[in-house]
């Protein structure tokens, strides 16, 4: 069974970084493209970023709203992917799902918070 | 980008109903669309794929079509556990967008 589980959500200050991490497990880690979505609180969802995997070089991609603050970067040995947040702003306070990158997004962990506030 | 709409926002429906939400996108995007069904406090659950390819597990009631810019979800008979908000998404561009939702509640 697939499974990934986010964690490292917090109540962070406006400025300030934050790691988030998905512990995948039930697959080959290492095949897939990963992907990072947020929904803000009441709000839709919003594609963050992706992690291609190592055939294609572990090339990324990103948002526009989080490009140059972001990072999406992965650890095929521990089966992790992780999101680095660096210059949170208040707007980026939403819940973040990992997802797996195939057949459309075929699976999801159960999200982590991060509020971005002063 | 790729603009995403869908009609109606929200719908009241009965168990038994049939249901049709529509996507479209602003720009021709072939068959790289899927469908997500969101519970209140869940994580989005994928329903279809390709546009109307049905993931694993997902019943039969749910199938997908169109291509191009313009594409439907239907639901052939309502369930109770069918009441959720449905999302469509793009994967044709970067950056991937999502539609802004559609309420499936009861009438």
């Amino acid at each position: 069974e697939v499974q990934l589980v986010e964690s490292g959500g917090d109540l962070v200050q406006p400025g300030g970084s934050l790691r988030l991490s998905c512990a995948a497990s039930g697959f080959t880690f290492s095949d897939y493209f990963m992907d990072w979505v947020r929904q803000a609180p009441g709000k839709g969802l919003e594609w963050v970023g992706r992690n291609r995997n190592k055939a294609n070089s572990y090339t990324t991609e990103y948002a526009a709203s989080v490009k140059g603050r972001f990072t999406v970067s992965r650890d095929d040995s521990n089966n992790s992917l992780y999101l680095h947040m660096n210059s949170l702003k208040t707007e980026d306070t939403a819940v973040y799902y990992c997802v797996r990158g195939r057949k459309g997004f075929d699976s999801w962990g159960q999200g982590t918070l991060v509020t971005v506030s002063s | 980008d790729i603009q995403m709409t869908q009609s109606p926002s929200s719908l009241s429906a009965s168990v038994g109903d049939r249901v049709i939400i529509t996507c479209r996108a602003s720009q021709g995007i072939g068959y790289s669309l899927t469908w997500f069904q969101q519970k209140p406090g869940k994580a989005p659950k994928s329903l279809i794929y390709d546009a109307s390819s049905l993931q694993s597990g997902v019943p039969s009631r749910f199938s997908g079509s169109g291509s191009g810019t313009d594409f439907t979800l239907t639901i052939s008979s309502l369930k109770p556990d069918d009441f959720a908000t449905y999302y469509c998404q793009q994967y044709h561009n970067y950056p991937y967008t999502f539609g802004p939702g559609t309420k499936v509640d009861v009438k």
